[in-house]
């Protein structure tokens, strides 16, 4: 089973538009963390956004926020005004803390993002 | 201050050759991580350390082979370069505890083609 889920390929967003991206994953650890990398066409892997499962407060910064909803097991990317420059691959990961099994990271398939002027 | 560096970003081997790929980081994290990404998919870890002298194994770590001497440096290997191992390699690093611990900086990666 997977354990992160992106289930849109692709979106076509109008610049100036908010954006939501969308993230499920699937853990039965009770401590584990969610993040969002942002990967534009040049390649690199950019952080965006980090959320730990016990956090009280959906994590925030600048114009990303991080939907979390626990008992849904959701974790949406939220892109407020959207840019031209905002256009790339996104990628929703997770890391089981006290998994037990291998550390770093499991990624999603990602969405391809692209924004219209 | 670098960040994490990958040497070299772009290679073609040939079925059977060797190579070894080298990264940096000069931040003194602890965690250091080598990821594939292939066409459509998101990145698989491949082999990771949690500090120097110590490596253990991915999701998928057949065909490659690890070593971490120094802190700063965590390299892979491929004994016997399969087309199977094409893809773009990403090396990452963290530090070891705390909130700001857990992300991930990730190098520019290195492109490896296989024919």
């Amino acid at each position: 089973a997977q354990k992160i889920t992106q289930t849109q390929p692709g979106m076509f967003v109008q610049e100036k538009e908010a954006v939501t991206l969308d993230c499920t994953y699937d853990t039965s650890d009770p401590s584990y963390g969610l993040f969002w990398y942002k990967q534009p066409s040049s390649g690199e892997m950019i952080f965006l956004i980090y959320q730990g499962s016990y956090d009280q407060q959906n994590a925030t910064e600048g114009r990303y926020s991080l939907n979390f909803q626990k008992a849904r097991k959701s974790a949406n990317l939220v892109i407020s005004a959207s840019q031209l420059g905002d256009s790339a691959m996104y990628f929703c990961a997770m890391r089981e803390i006290r998994g037990g099994g291998a550390d770093g990271l499991t990624f999603g398939k990602g969405t391809h993002l692209i924004i219209q002027p | 201050n670098a960040g994490v560096t990958q040497t070299p970003k772009f290679r073609v081997l040939k079925t059977g050759q060797s190579m070894t790929l080298l990264c940096a980081q000069d931040m003194n994290h602890e965690y250091m991580y080598w990821y594939r990404q292939d066409p459509g998919m998101g990145l698989r870890l491949i082999h990771y350390s949690v500090g120097e002298g110590t490596t253990a194994k991915g999701e998928v770590p057949d065909g490659y082979n690890v070593s971490r001497l120094k802190k700063q440096n965590f390299l892979l290997g491929l004994e016997s370069a399969a087309p199977s191992q094409t893809s773009v390699y990403f090396c990452a690093s963290r530090e070891s505890s705390g909130r700001m611990g857990e992300t991930q900086y990730f190098g520019p990666g290195t492109r490896l083609l296989v024919l």
